[in-house]
């Protein structure tokens, strides 16, 4: 089993550009989440979902997009990225809300 | 809004020192995760903690929850290269509504 899977692990994109980060899970989790880290300031929520077809906002969800129409995965939409947004990105999964998190490997961005 | 403050955010000891983590609360949690995070990987689960007053151990690593389930502690004895790290809390809220929050992270260098 490949766990947690996150694409790409590294990405250079100007201000404006859009992308999406992608997040895969082979394990049957119905929750995903995706979170940022940046120095100093531990893991901030960007949005969850509980379920294919539910999501919800986190702490700092301005900018980002998420859906989810499979079990499976649950891709992160940047529409217009901007320097602010660089970070390190992790996709989480569990059995549950509240329950242990499952981490992929993360995606570095940065905006220029 | 919850927040949960970890403390000391770095720690640079000599190996076979001891050390203690904290994490502080004004917030009720009615659970929190230990987890430690290597670079470049994302952040693993060592502990959950549930019940006030809950004391768990793992090898040299032990684990406290405050009586009042608003602060806990991480405790390593004889601490060893292997033990560096970036050490995370998480506090689940007491309505289970998936929104895990994180402490900065507390930054740990074991030097041999």
């Amino acid at each position: 089993n490949a766990g947690v899977t996150q694409t790409p692990k590294f990405q250079v994109l100007k201000t404006g550009q859009s992308m999406t980060l992608q997040c895969a899970q082979d394990m049957n989790h119905e929750y995903m989440s995706w979170y940022r880290q940046d120095p100093g300031m531990g893991l901030r929520l960007i949005h969850y979902s509980v379920g294919a077809g539910i999501t919800d906002q986190g702490e700092v969800p301005n900018g980002y997009n998420v859906s989810r129409s499979t079990t499976e995965d649950f891709p992160l939409r940047l529409l217009s990225a901007a320097p602010s947004q660089t970070s390190v990105y992790f996709c989480a999964t569990s059995i549950g809300p509240d329950e242990k998190l499952f981490f992929g490997s993360g995606t570095q961005l940065s905006v220029l | 809004t919850q927040l949960l403050e970890q403390s000391p955010q770095f720690l640079s000891i000599q190996e076979g020192e001891n050390l203690t983590v904290y994490c502080n609360s004004s917030s009720v949690f009615s659970s929190l995760q230990w987890y430690r995070q290597e670079p470049g990987e994302g952040p693993v689960l060592l502990v959950t903690v549930v019940t006030g007053g809950e004391v768990k151990k793992l090898k040299r690593l032990t684990f406290q929850f405050g009586d009042a389930r608003k602060d806990s502690s991480l405790h390593i004895t004889a601490a060893q290269p292997g033990d560096t790290g970036l050490y995370l809390c998480a506090g689940a809220g007491s309505s289970n509504t998936g929104k895990l929050i994180f402490g900065q992270g507390t930054t740990l260098q074991v030097k041999p």
